[in-house]
């Protein structure tokens, strides 16, 4: 059954920059797009981007421009979302979701377990 | 891209009908029919209820219906139940090939 697993918590300091991964499993990564959300305590969901395994290609949401990175490595099935530059407004819990077969839609049939940042001095 | 409008809350008594609606601009909800549609518990991942506008995943209630008129989709919920009380977010492609999702809406069964 498709799974996606994503890495434990994470606690950083302002400044410092994190990298959740997201393994994937009962389906080839390369398939289909993987896309982040994030969620602040309380608040709601937001998009912060795409990213095409096959390729590597990649789009952002206009706020995360030059501050997220979204990476993979096809040979271990697993997804990457690095945020830098953190300050406490970063503290969410991240997800990511699979998005269409070969499509940039956020199919959003399979969600991972989310990852708790907190970004706190 | 601005976050799609959605009420703050809706409720219903169980039995009832409710409707939740979503509106966005014609480089979105009006312009694909890419609408989605996804319950969240409190602590707990969303869980996709309707994909492109209208459809159903196996294994989602048929009390669960989407729709879509210009530029605002609708999510109906019939016949409700306790178990229905959560958030509920819509989320549509757009004109960028970016995702925006609503604000997200408390449903409180009554």
């Amino acid at each position: 059954q498709v799974q996606l697993v994503q890495s434990g918590a994470e606690v950083k300091k302002p400044g410092a920059s994190v990298k959740v991964s997201c393994k994937a499993s009962g389906y080839t990564l390369t398939a289909y797009y993987m896309h982040w959300v994030r969620q602040a305590p309380g608040q709601g969901l937001e998009w912060m981007g795409w990213i095409n395994p096959k390729n590597g290609g990649t789009n952002y949401a206009r706020k995360f421009r030059g501050w997220v990175t979204m990476t993979r490595d096809t040979s271990i099935s697993t997804a990457y979302m690095e945020l830098s530059r953190l300050t406490s407004d970063d503290t969410a819990v991240y997800y990511c979701a699979r998005g269409g077969a070969n499509s940039p839609l956020l199919g959003g049939d399979y969600w991972g377990q989310g990852t708790l940042v907190t970004v706190s001095s | 891209q601005s976050a799609l409008t959605q009420p703050a809350s809706v409720s219903g008594s169980p039995g009832q009908s409710i409707t939740i609606s979503c509106t966005g601009t014609s480089s979105d909800v009006g312009g694909y029919n890419y609408v989605s549609w996804y319950q969240q518990y409190p602590g707990k991942a969303p869980k996709l209820m309707i994909y492109d506008v209208t459809n159903r995943p196996s294994g989602v209630s048929h009390r669960f219906s989407g729709s879509k008129s210009g530029n605002t989709a609708s999510l109906t919920i019939s016949g409700l139940q306790a178990e229905d009380e959560a958030d509920y977010y819509c989320s549509s492609y757009t004109s960028s090939s970016t995702v925006v999702f609503g604000r997200g809406t408390q449903l409180t069964v009554l």
